[in-house]
């Protein structure tokens, strides 16, 4: 079965710089969520998107924005990257009430 | 606001033991969903379980089996005859009710790491 996919499973930055993550759904799921995960920690929400619209915000850095877009991928954009924004980067989908399916993440670094 | 904790940190068993793992969550919500994710070593996060609050009835998996008990608030996650790949990080979560165009976004608990030793 699709599972979510993710790109790039790895990515260094250095300071200041900015980076974007893909997330590529399940087929025929309508929500995208996602979640940044530091070291050693639980998985944080940042934001969600149904039917490409957003539908909830979490504790997400005015540095960070995210869309979905028509054919339902979504990005996460990340400008002036800090050493903390050093983590894991994952992007969950669900169809309708059903439980979110999670990607295998995208590990950020930034140096 | 939803709040879930797992007290323990790390747990350490030798193989074929049992584990237990606790999750204690606080909602206000009477309509809500728990859930069990695992995070291997390789780092993705797996799903094993969700319930919903008017399901009360354990379940069994295989070796794995969930306790839940909406009078104390716990929905406790049970690993009979551990095997090292079980080896992982365990998550429990919760979610509000899910309603459309809401999503319906999780807030996870610390974590347990669990090392099953040969």
């Amino acid at each position: 079965a699709a599972g979510v996919i993710q790109s790039p499973r790895h990515l260094i930055k250095e300071k200041r710089e900015t980076a974007t993550l893909k997330c590529y759904p399940i087929p025929r799921h309508d929500t995208v969520y996602w979640y940044q995960q530091g070291p050693g920690q639980d998985p944080q929400f940042l934001i969600s998107f149904y039917e490409k619209m957003q539908s909830d915000k979490g504790s997400i850095p005015d540095r960070f924005s995210a869309q979905q877009f028509s054919d339902y991928h979504s990005e996460l954009n990340m400008s002036s990257l800090e050493l903390g924004d050093s983590a894991l980067y994952f992007c969950a989908s669900s169809r309708e009430t059903g439980e979110a399916f999670f990607g295998q993440g995208t590990r950020l670094t930034v140096v | 606001a939803q709040k879930v904790t797992q007290a323990q940190t790390e747990i350490s068993v030798v193989e074929k033991e049992d584990v237990t793992l606790d999750c204690v969550y606080e909602t206000r919500d009477t309509t809500y969903y728990l859930f069990w994710y695992k995070q291997p070593p390789s780092g993705e996060l797996v799903f094993l379980i969700r319930r919903n609050s008017f399901d009360e009835q354990n379940e069994i998996s295989g070796r794995y089996s969930w306790n839940f008990q909406k009078s104390t608030s716990s929905f406790n996650f049970t690993i009979t005859a551990s095997q090292v790949v079980d080896s992982a990080v365990y998550f429990c979560a919760l979610s509000e009710a899910m309603i459309k165009a809401a999503g319906n976004k999780l807030t996870f608990g610390g974590g347990t790491r669990v090392l099953v030793k040969p």
